[in-house]
């Protein structure tokens, strides 16, 4: 079954450092999103992705954050500065065009920021 | 907008009682999705179900059944004969098209069951 992937599992960097999180959605899906999880909360809505642009994005998605689709596969978070509050799990998802259809999510990336 | 309260924070039952996880939405849109995922320590988010706006049915797979109404905006999940290895948080998600038609989803807060053995 076909499955969204994310790399790497875990990263752990320094406060103020530039992060790349990756994620290769699945093949035939065309709408990207990326969440969040701060340790021992709910999974929060960071950003929604489609057609090469961004759809939404909620408050915490601000000026450090960027998402692109370098390759047509892989679909990248990137956290320019970051900061001790960006550590948590991040959830790269994906779906199809079809308002029915679920969104599949990665395994995640966990960040720690020291 | 949208909304997701699960209002049990944390669960406790010892194996072979059946627990109910109660959901409770908020959306103006007439199309939408509610789900359940759990999610172990591990960290994945498993999923579980998915019902839409248009199918009340309730729906029962091995020990898991769930109780959609959209009358009170509730979408219980109920455990049967809960064993240890049900022991996980439990996520109620809402997916509608919101203003861009993007189908982004809401979490609730999450329920932490414990199951004694």
């Amino acid at each position: 079954e076909p499955e969204v992937t994310q790399t790497p599992s875990h990263q752990v960097t320094q406060m103020g450092q530039e992060v790349i999180l990756r994620c290769v959605p699945i093949s035939n899906h065309l709408y990207f999103y990326w969440y969040r999880q701060i340790l021992g909360q709910k999974v929060e809505f960071l950003v929604s992705f489609y057609n090469n642009e961004i759809s939404e994005k909620s408050e915490i998605f601000d000026d450090q954050f960027s998402v692109e689709r370098p390759d047509g596969s892989n679909f990248t978070l990137k956290i320019r500065s970051t900061k001790l509050e960006d550590s948590a799990m991040y959830f790269c998802a994906s779906r199809t065009s079809g308002v029915q259809e679920t969104q599949y999510f990665g395994p995640g990336t966990r960040l720690l920021v020291l | 907008a949208q909304k997701v309260t699960q209002a049990q924070t944390e669960i406790s039952v010892v194996e072979k009682e059946d627990v109910t996880l109660d959901c409770v939405y908020e959306t103006r849109d007439t199309t939408y999705y509610l789900f359940w995922y759990k999610q172990p320590p591990s960290g994945e988010l498993v999923f579980l179900i998915r019902r839409n706006s248009f199918d009340e049915q309730n729906e029962i797979s091995g020990r898991y059944s769930w109780n959609f109404q959209k009358s009170t905006s509730s979408f219980n999940f109920t455990i049967t004969a809960s064993q240890v290895v049900d022991s996980a948080v439990y996520f109620c998600a809402l997916s509608d098209l919101g203003n861009t038609g993007g189908f982004k989803t809401i979490f609730g807060a999450g329920t932490r069951l414990f199951v004694k053995a």
